[in-house]
């Protein structure tokens, strides 16, 4: 079974404050990771489709880095706002045969920032 | 709205009953994916259909749930002989393909078994 980590579970931090978070997967069968944004009572969001070793993506204050050999990608945010308080799942898509196959989730990291 | 679009948004059901959710994806996107998720959980993978084939059901679902995609087009998601376990959020997703797109959501379908 893949399995995919993230970690930490939650983190309560200060607005201004900048964050990180770590998504790990497994280094084999690498098709593509995505990270999303998941509002509570609204459905998760894109933020990120990253492809390639060394990717590097930005949007805003929210940035995201790729390693594929060595399976992880960190999420960053600088300077949090309350409007960034969410839920940050990443998710490993699967290679099958040269396809982009299923899509595995981690648990997801629960930001809250605080005014 | 053009997004992916969930029917019920929330179900209660007794235990034992069939119960029956639908997903239209958004349209032209080949792909729809099923996750279950529970409290404190990520999205965990039910299944996926590439056009009307489905391609990959998860070894954790048991014979009560089956899903379907007749045409095409939007997918129905059944489970039969509820069980008090199964109480979760049950999400659908949509993506264009071929490749390393993003998947759209629904806003999911809450399922209480009581």
């Amino acid at each position: 079974i893949l399995n995919v980590e993230q970690s930490p579970q939650s983190l309560h931090v200060q607005e201004g404050d900048s964050t990180n978070f770590t998504c790990s997967f497994p280094s084999s069968n690498f098709y593509a990771l995505h990270w999303y944004r998941w509002e509570t009572a609204k459905s998760p969001k894109a933020l990120f489709v990253m492809t390639l070793n060394g990717d590097e993506k930005k949007k805003g204050r929210i940035s995201a880095t790729l390693n594929t050999k060595e399976g992880y990608s960190y999420l960053y945010i600088k300077g949090s706002q309350p409007e960034d308080s969410a839920t940050y799942l990443c998710a490993f898509i699967v290679n099958y045969g040269g396809s982009q196959g299923n899509l595995i989730f981690g648990k997801g990291t629960k930001l809250s920032v605080k005014p | 709205d053009t997004g992916v679009s969930q029917d019920p948004r929330h179900k209660i059901t007794k235990r034992g009953q069939n119960v029956t959710f639908r997903c239209d994806p958004i349209s032209e996107h080949n792909r729809l994916y099923w996750y279950r998720q529970t409290l404190g959980q990520g999205p965990e993978f039910l299944t996926y259909f590439q056009n009307e084939a489905q391609l990959e059901k998860s070894r954790l679902l048991s014979d009560r749930f089956s899903a379907e995609r007749p045409k095409g087009s939007f997918s129905t998601l059944e489970i039969q002989r509820t069980e008090q376990g199964d109480s979760a959020m049950y999400l659908c997703a949509s993506s264009s393909g071929p490749s390393n797109t993003e998947a759209f959501f629904g806003q999911g379908t809450r399922l209480t078994v009581v």
